[in-house]
C-alpha cells in the first residue's frame, strides 16, 4: 500500500465548480504539503501544515483552501475553479525520513 | 530568503555519455540539498541528499559551498535515466519545508 495516497487520480471540472482533492497518509507524518506542478515551473507550494491545528500559505495559495482533518488527512479544495488550475497536483509529507509524495492528481478545468 | 536555480529546462546526451544537472542555491545559512526524480508518469522520488555522500543508481553529487551548488553527475548515461530531476534545499531543520528548483529534463538517447 502506498504510504501516501491522493484521490482522485484524475479530474476534469467545468469552470466556476467547487472541487475537493484528497491526501491521507499511513507515514505518521505530522507535516503535510500540497504542490502544484507546471511544465517550466516546477514545484510550487500551495498550503502547508505542520499539524492538525496549524494551516500555512504557500507561494501560490490564492484560489486555494485546505483542511486538515486529521493527522493522516490534508484536503485541497478548489472554490471556484478556473482553466489556469489545470495542472498536476501532488500532496506530501515529511518526517525524519524526509519528504513521501503521493502519486498526483491531474487536474483539468475546462 | 533562500532560492534554487537550476538553469537548464532540458538536457540530452546519448547513452554512455557523462550527464551534469546544474543545481545552484542561495541561502545564509547551512542548507541540506536534495536531487529528486521523477519518472514518466510517476510520483517524485529522493534520489539523493548532499548529507549522506552516497551514490544511487551511479549518480553522484557534490555540495560545493563556495560556489554555492549541488551538481548532479553520472558518468555513463542510460536510457532509463531518463527523467525530470529536481534540485531542493531544506534550511537546517530536519523538519523544514522544501524549497525546488523548477527542474531539468533530462532525455537520453539510445
Amino acid at each position: 500500500d502506498a504510504d501516501v495516497t491522493q484521490t482522485p487520480r484524475n479530474r476534469i471540472t467545468k469552470t466556476g465548480k467547487r472541487i475537493m482533492l484528497e491526501c491521507s497518509q499511513t507515514k505518521g507524518h505530522d507535516r503535510m504539503y500540497w504542490y502544484r506542478q507546471d511544465p517550466g515551473l516546477g514545484l510550487r507550494l500551495i498550503y502547508y501544515s505542520f499539524d492538525v491545528k496549524d494551516i500555512n500559505k504557500g507561494e501560490i495559495s490564492d484560489g486555494y483552501s485546505v483542511s486538515r482533518q486529521a493527522q493522516a488527512k490534508f484536503s485541497l479544495s478548489l472554490e471556484s475553479a478556473i482553466p489556469n488550475q489545470t495542472a498536476l497536483y501532488f500532496c506530501a509529507t515529511s518526517g525524519p525520513d524526509g519528504y513521501t509524495f503521493g502519486s498526483g492528481t491531474r487536474l483539468t478545468v475546462v | 530568503a533562500q532560492r534554487v536555480t537550476q538553469p537548464e529546462k532540458l538536457l540530452s546526451v546519448f547513452k554512455g555519455a557523462p550527464v551534469e544537472l546544474k543545481c545552484n542555491y542561495s541561502y545564509s545559512g547551512s542548507p541540506e540539498l536534495f536531487w529528486y526524480v521523477q519518472y514518466s508518469r510517476q510520483r517524485l522520488q529522493l534520489l539523493l541528499r548532499h548529507i549522506s555522500r552516497e551514490s544511487i543508481k551511479g549518480f553522484t553529487a557534490d555540495l560545493n559551498k563556495g560556489e554555492t551548488s549541488f551538481h548532479l553527475k553520472k558518468p555513463f548515461a542510460q536510457e532509463e535515466d531518463s527523467a525530470m530531476y529536481y534540485c531542493a534545499l531544506r534550511r537546517g531543520s530536519t523538519l523544514g519545508r522544501l524549497y525546488f528548483g523548477r527542474g531539468t529534463q533530462l532525455t537520453v538517447w539510445p
